[in-house]
């Protein structure tokens, strides 16, 4: 079982529509999480931190829960621009842990 | 610097010989990791030093795969005898030693082993 499991999609959705997808980890020891933005033949970019008491910013919302070891991303009102791959991103409790990647989440917005 | 800084940002090498790729982070990031990343995939760990301490390399596919820091600062990462399946965008990113403020990318490096 990977470390880091993401759908892969292709989620292909209408400008304005809201969606949401999930992100779940294997290790219950992880304590830090973020979203990661990809854009095609680009470096991932910091989208948001994950906090455990779920965190918005602007049209995007994540959650965190612990208990069924998954993190999620919800976009609202999304835009053309938001097309792009979306990495989850875990982490475990020290300094000395290493930071694990999902295989991303493809989105893709039609006008 | 700015931000993290990958060299070169493209390598075209022959099967059998050496490449070294170099990463020079943020300035401040103690941080340092090395990621390789195939089209349409995540990110795959290769390493990561904290300070000039290398912490992890358990993502290192094989022994021809080496990474150094020595100065905490500027990191290298060597592959000897490359491979065809050795070709991939490589990538480094830098964080503060709690990581809570995420990871910046540098831009990579694309290797193409012919």
């Amino acid at each position: 079982r990977k470390e880091v499991e993401q759908d892969p999609g292709p989620f292909n959705v209408p400008e304005g529509a809201t969606v949401a997808f999930n992100c779940t980890y294997s290790n219950s020891a992880s304590q830090s999480f973020f979203w990661y933005r990809q854009d095609c033949r680009k470096e991932p970019k910091l989208l948001m931190s994950v906090y455990s008491s779920g965190n918005e910013d602007g049209r995007f919302t994540a959650q965190l829960n612990r208990a069924s070891q998954y993190i999620s991303l919800l976009i609202r009102d999304s835009k053309l621009s938001d097309s792009a791959t979306y990495l989850c991103v875990v982490r475990g409790y020290s300094s000395a842990s290493k930071i694990i990647f999902g295989s991303g989440t493809r989105l893709s917005i039609r006008p | 610097g700015a931000g993290v800084s990958q060299s070169p940002r493209y390598k075209v090498t022959k099967r059998g010989q050496d490449v070294a790729l170099r990463c020079d982070p943020i300035s401040g990031h103690v941080s340092l990791y090395w990621y390789r990343q195939a089209l349409g995939q995540g990110p795959e760990f290769l390493t990561y030093f904290n300070y000039e301490a290398q912490q992890d390399k358990s993502g290192l596919p094989n022994d021809r795969f080496s990474a150094e820091r020595p100065e905490g600062s500027i990191s290298t990462l060597t592959i000897q005898r490359t491979e065809q399946r050795d070709s991939a965008m490589y990538r480094c990113a830098s964080s503060v030693l709690t990581g809570k403020d995420g990871y910046t990318f540098g831009s990579g490096t694309r290797l193409t082993v012919v």
